[in-house]
């Protein structure tokens, strides 16, 4: 049972304009939701997090966005850069449960010049 | 602080034989996770340490593998009895007790 899921496995998008990455749980006990970018060979690099008390957070180009309702996060990139071509994780923790992340299965972003 | 680091970052070996490998965390987070990632796979949890105590180790994946963290510093993950299934990149992440995880750059274990 996957707790969370990232249903796009790739996106492409041209430099510039704006990457949306969406992401999708099904726990409810989870209240903190970050996102993470890796390289190849390379372990997973922190991008930005949203507590559940907040719908928005925003740092830099990278802007995340929390729909507890719909039990749905995503992660904006404006304007993107071939730098930030990727794959980028999806990852939820419950405060109640020593923080251990449960991550989606991820999604390749490629970003052309 | 250098971040975490992971030694070695390559590890070949033949079925049957025990791997150890070591993680150094960020050293003023309490926290030491570590993680499995399989190809094409999301990190999966393992286990966690609180200082020196390990919290939670239901995750493991079979009593062939182990986790310490003796002195609330460094820990290692030993895999007894190395299978092919075992092969994959092993994670180790730390925290302080809340807020985000910074992981080290992964062992890559392979299995013949």
């Amino acid at each position: 049972d996957q707790q969370v899921k990232q249903n796009s496995p790739s996106l492409s998008v041209q430099e510039g304009r704006i990457s949306i990455l969406n992401c999708d749980y099904t726990n409810s006990m989870f209240d903190y939701f970050l996102w993470y970018k890796k390289y190849p060979a390379e372990g997973p690099t922190f991008l930005i997090s949203i507590s559940s008390i907040k719908d928005k957070n925003e740092d830099g180009r990278f802007t995340v966005f929390l729909n507890k309702s719909a039990k749905h996060l995503s992660l904006h990139i404006v304007p993107s850069q071939p730098g930030d071509s990727a794959v980028y994780f999806c990852a939820a923790s419950a405060s109640n449960a020593g923080n251990m992340l449960t991550f989606g299965g991820g999604t390749r972003l490629m970003v052309k010049p | 602080d250098t971040g975490v680091s992971q030694d070695p970052r390559h590890k070949i070996t033949k079925r049957g034989q025990n791997v150890t490998f070591r993680c150094d965390p960020i050293s003023e987070h309490n926290r030491l996770y570590w993680y499995r990632q399989t190809l094409g796979q999301g990190p999966e949890f393992l286990t966690y340490f609180q200082n020196e105590a390990q919290l939670e180790k239901s995750r493991l994946l079979s009593d062939r593998f182990s986790a310490e963290r003796p002195k609330g510093s460094f820990s290692t993950l030993e895999i007894q009895r190395t299978e092919q299934g075992d092969s994959a990149m092993y994670l180790c992440a730390s925290s302080f007790l809340t807020g985000e995880q910074y992981f080290g750059p992964g062992t890559r274990l392979t299995v013949t």
